[in-house]
């Protein structure tokens, strides 16, 4: 079955730390990838998304993913973490034609002063 | 321009009722989904619509249901209400379909007393 993991649920780093998310998603072809953010009581803003070309995809605030089809991964990261990245950060996986997402679990990241 | 927009943003039902929720996607997107996100089961797609069509539907029992009209605005309706409907409902537009990245609205959080 097609699946998304994100391993860590929650992560705390210190405002300034780079970050790095962990995605995961098994299936046989190569999706359609992206992550999104959700603040609290707030719908999801897309942050940045992977059809085709370019492994390394830029997106808003900074942030920027890396899709390594060998490990299955699209990893998000940032270089210097500011106190408003403080979120809930979710993966998901579109495949052609099926109109759908299924996203990972989540990753909920605390930011330290 | 104008995002997503749902209505209402809260809502309180008891048990055996119905409810309907509503969603207005951005001008000119005709691509619809719908979402609930609970913190047990996470994001879980409901079904997506297009030019008033269901191109797909989740695993979700016969009680939740959805339309679109032609103009692109699109209701879920939930009957026989559960206390596990509890949730967050998010709708969701893009222009002809997830492949581009969804523009989620803020939700309908609904309780179920």
């Amino acid at each position: 079955a097609q699946s998304v993991t994100q391993p860590d649920i929650h992560i705390t780093v210190s405002e300034g730390a780079s970050l790095e998310l962990r995605c995961n998603y098994s299936y046989g072809a190569t999706p359609y990838l992206f992550w999104y953010v959700q603040s609290p009581g707030q719908g999801l803003q897309l942050l940045l998304k992977y059809f085709s070309g370019d492994t390394l995809v830029q997106g808003i605030k900074g942030f920027e993913a890396e899709f390594k089809r060998s490990q299955s991964s699209f990893n998000l990261r940032k270089p210097s973490v500011h106190w408003s990245d403080a979120a809930e950060y979710f993966c998901a996986v579109a495949f052609s034609g099926t109109y759908k997402y299924i996203f990972g679990t989540g990753t909920r990241l605390k930011v330290l002063a | 321009k104008a995002g997503v927009t749902q209505t209402p943003r809260y809502l309180i039902k008891t048990r055996g009722q119905q409810v309907t929720l509503s969603c207005s996607p951005i001008s000119g997107h005709r691509s619809v989904s719908w979402y609930q996100q609970t913190p047990g089961q996470g994001l879980q797609f409901l079904f997506e619509y297009f030019s008033e069509t269901q191109r797909n539907k989740g695993n979700f029992p016969g009680r939740f249901s959805g339309r679109q009209f032609s103009n692109s605005r699109s209701e879920m309706n939930v009957s026989t209400l559960e206390l596990g409907d509890s949730a967050l409902y998010l709708c969701a537009s893009s222009l002809s379909g997830g492949s581009y990245g969804y523009t989620f609205g803020s939700g309908t959080r609904l309780t179920v007393v």
